[in-house]
């Protein structure tokens, strides 16, 4: 079984401040990993993903996020935060034997104070 | 190319009524899934289609079904509904059937039962 845990169910930082979005994660076998991006009555937006190459990766608007295996997490960092950024973040988990199914997290809002 | 589309955006339904919801994938995408997104929940899987059959099934009454045509479209379909069906449904498609593979979302049905 897999399982995904966003630590922080909002998280308010200041325009231009870092952004550090928690995740942790268990799976029994080797995970994919993925955060996704949720504006406002739309659907999800790949930020970023781990797929077993690099441990650091890099993604869209800016974003970036670090397998850490002994850790079992995969936080998202951002050096700084833009207004833009205001959305609610996922963190999924899949692996081989799970096909396309994504277990998710449970969500952070972050909201960007001017 | 065109993104994942969805029909229809927004449903009123009554309790113990049927619904079906439709799902278009990205030209050339053979897996469809679909996600049930509530607050109290978050995003749970439902099930997910490839090549016309089912690969993987959440944890779900079997009030809720899918298919998948030969062209690749979508359906997910309700029956008997209840209150705590009201949600936003997601449909996500993706090239291939392994879990590294990004799933690119819809913008999602909001179902409302009243």
């Amino acid at each position: 079984a897999q399982s995904v845990t966003q630590l922080g169910s909002h998280v308010s930082v200041s325009e231009g401040a870092l952004v550090l979005l928690r995740c942790n994660y268990s799976s029994s076998v080797p995970p994919y990993l993925f955060w996704y991006v949720q504006y406002p009555n739309q659907g999800l937006q790949l930020l970023l993903k781990y797929t077993s190459a690099a441990t650091l990766v890099k993604g869209i608007n800016g974003f970036e996020a670090e397998f850490k295996k002994s850790e079992t997490s995969f936080h998202l960092t951002k050096p700084s935060a833009h207004m833009s950024d205001a959305a609610e973040y996922f963190c999924a988990v899949s692996s081989n034997n799970a096909g396309n199914m994504l277990t998710f997290g449970g969500g952070t809002r972050l909201m960007v104070k001017p | 190319k065109a993104g994942v589309t969805q029909t229809p955006r927004y449903l009123i339904k009554t309790r113990g009524q049927q619904v079906t919801l439709s799902c278009s994938p990205i030209s050339g995408h053979r897996s469809v899934s679909w996600y049930q997104q509530t607050p109290g929940q978050g995003l749970q899987f439902l099930f997910e289609y490839f090549s016309e059959t089912q690969r993987n099934k959440g944890n779900f009454p079997g009030r809720f079904s899918g298919r998948q045509f030969s062209n690749s479209r979508s359906e997910m379909n309700v029956s008997t509904l209840e209150l705590g069906d009201s949600a936003l449904y997601l449909c996500a498609s993706s090239p291939g059937g392994a879990g590294y593979n990004e799933q690119f979302f819809g913008p999602g049905t909001r179902l409302t039962v009243l």
